[in-house]
């Protein structure tokens, strides 16, 4: 089993819509999750930071934790043109804080 | 925003050359690592760095070679490239400090083997 699981989709939505990322992990010692976002030939850059115990919003920008279900969540409210990128989730990877595993990442396309 | 930067941002070249890829970040992070992604699919790291003449192969198998012989920069070597190397190769950095563990990466280096 990989430690971290992502739908890679790809998902298309409406401008406005309320968009739903996922990921799903093994191991439950993961103490924080990450969510990049990476655009088109771009490098990933770091969207949201969460700690396992909670919830974080961010503007438009919402990252949950469910701990007992090993799931992590990334809302975007209203979705804008913007967002069109691939989101990648990613945690610290196999009892090292200095290495990250990455899901796949789910492609997201917000049409106008 | 994070200052790490990597040349050349895309390469074609023919079976057989030497390339190195340039890595450097001037945010002074002890922790550098190379990762390879394909067009669609997830990261692999194929090389990490710890600190000054430290340096781990990755979890992906990789012909590269990398070199840490300054803080600040880490190169990717490839003594014979083949078609197999193409790819897209992200630099990253990650700061020692307690706490946020956040990796920053550079815009990338797309390379085509022909």
């Amino acid at each position: 089993q990989k430690e971290v699981e992502q739908d890679p989709g790809p998902l298309s939505v409406p401008e406005g819509a309320i968009v739903s990322l996922n990921c799903t992990y093994s191991n439950s010692a993961f103490q924080y999750f990450m969510w990049y976002r990476q655009y088109s030939r771009k490098g990933p850059e770091l969207l949201m930071y969460t700690y396992s115990s909670g919830n974080k919003e961010d503007g438009r920008f919402t990252a949950q934790v469910d701990k007992s279900s090993k799931y992590i969540s990334l809302f975007i409210r209203d979705s804008q043109p913007s967002d069109s990128a691939t989101y990648l989730c990613a945690m610290p990877s196999g009892g090292s804080n200095y290495k990250l595993t990455f899901g796949k990442g789910t492609l997201l396309t917000v049409n106008p | 925003e994070a200052d790490i930067y990597q040349t050349p941002r895309y390469l074609v070249i023919g079976t057989g050359k030497k390339i190195t890829l340039e890595c450097s970040q001037t945010m002074g992070h002890d922790k550098m690592y190379w990762y390879q992604q394909d067009p669609g699919m997830e990261l692999h790291l194929i090389h990490y760095s710890y600190g000054v003449n430290s340096t781990e192969k990755g979890d992906l198998s990789s012909e590269s070679t990398v070199s840490r012989i300054r803080t600040e920069h880490f190169p990717l070597t490839l003594e014979s490239a083949r078609p197999s190397h193409t790819s897209q190769y992200l630099c990253a950095s990650q700061t020692s400090g307690r706490g946020k563990n956040i990796q920053y990466f550079g815009a990338g280096t797309r390379l085509s083997v022909l």
